[in-house]
């Protein structure tokens, strides 16, 4: 299966620590999509990628928050000094964006983060 | 800004009923819209998706949705429920973006639960 695929699928730290998540997206899917889902709500969006550029972060992204996608394969989300609010589960998806209607987005099993 | 709102955080009905689940958007244009059903621990599966050719459209595993304007609707139905139904449901919008971002904004799901 050459799904869209997330390390860890869990990460459990202390309030404080850094962590640092992983995406793999379809291999050739060009357009690379991170959203923040908490319990009982719908995942919300918190950044977007075109192929190495990161061209649109949501207002929920504050300053401890910062993503990449080096050469436009992988992706990597951080986030420094986490806080209790921080837990979450972190969604990535991916999308092969060549047509003029909308790409289907394809989403990984996400990486559950739990901050003590 | 585009939204979706999902009437009803639980649902349950019993096996081989009829299954409703209720979506409105909000737009000031037809946007795409969009049902994904999430499995316990897994990511977002698409359903079916609404792109302004048909207004009822036909998904996976026995779903279907019809878009309503004069409703602003995009229920989700199905004639007979199956066990292997029970999950979270969630209704999406995405703007109408060429070769641009296509961020879903997702209503707070409804669970959906099958009495045997």
């Amino acid at each position: 299966d050459t799904g869209v695929s997330q390390d860890p699928r869990h990460k459990i730290t202390k309030r404080g620590q850094n962590v640092t998540f992983r995406c793999d997206p379809i291999s050739e899917h060009n357009r690379l999509y991170w959203y923040r889902q908490t319990l009982g709500q719908g995942p919300e969006f918190l950044t977007y990628f075109q192929n190495e550029a990161q061209l649109e972060k949501s207002r929920l992204l504050s300053d401890r928050f910062s993503a990449e996608r080096p050469k436009g394969s992988f992706s990597t989300l951080e986030i420094q000094r986490t806080e209790q609010g921080d837990s979450a589960m972190y969604l990535c998806a991916s999308s092969l964006g060549i047509w003029d209607f909308h790409n289907e987005q394809f989403f990984g099993p996400g990486t559950r983060l739990t901050v003590l | 800004a585009q939204s979706v709102t999902q009437l009803g955080s639980h649902v349950s009905v019993s096996e081989g009923a009829l299954v409703l689940l209720r979506c409105n958007y909000s737009s000031s244009v037809p946007p795409y819209l969009f049902w994904y059903v999430q499995y316990p621990n897994q990511g977002l599966q698409l359903l079916l998706k609404y792109t302004s050719a048909a207004t009822l459209v036909k998904g996976i595993n026995g779903f279907e949705a019809e878009f309503k304007k004069s409703e602003t609707s995009f229920h989700l139905t199905k004639p007979s429920a199956h066990m292997s139904d029970a999950a979270e449901y969630f209704c999406a919008v995405s703007p109408r973006s060429n070769f641009g971002n296509e961020k879903l904004t997702f209503g707070t799901g409804t669970r959906l639960t099958i009495i045997p």
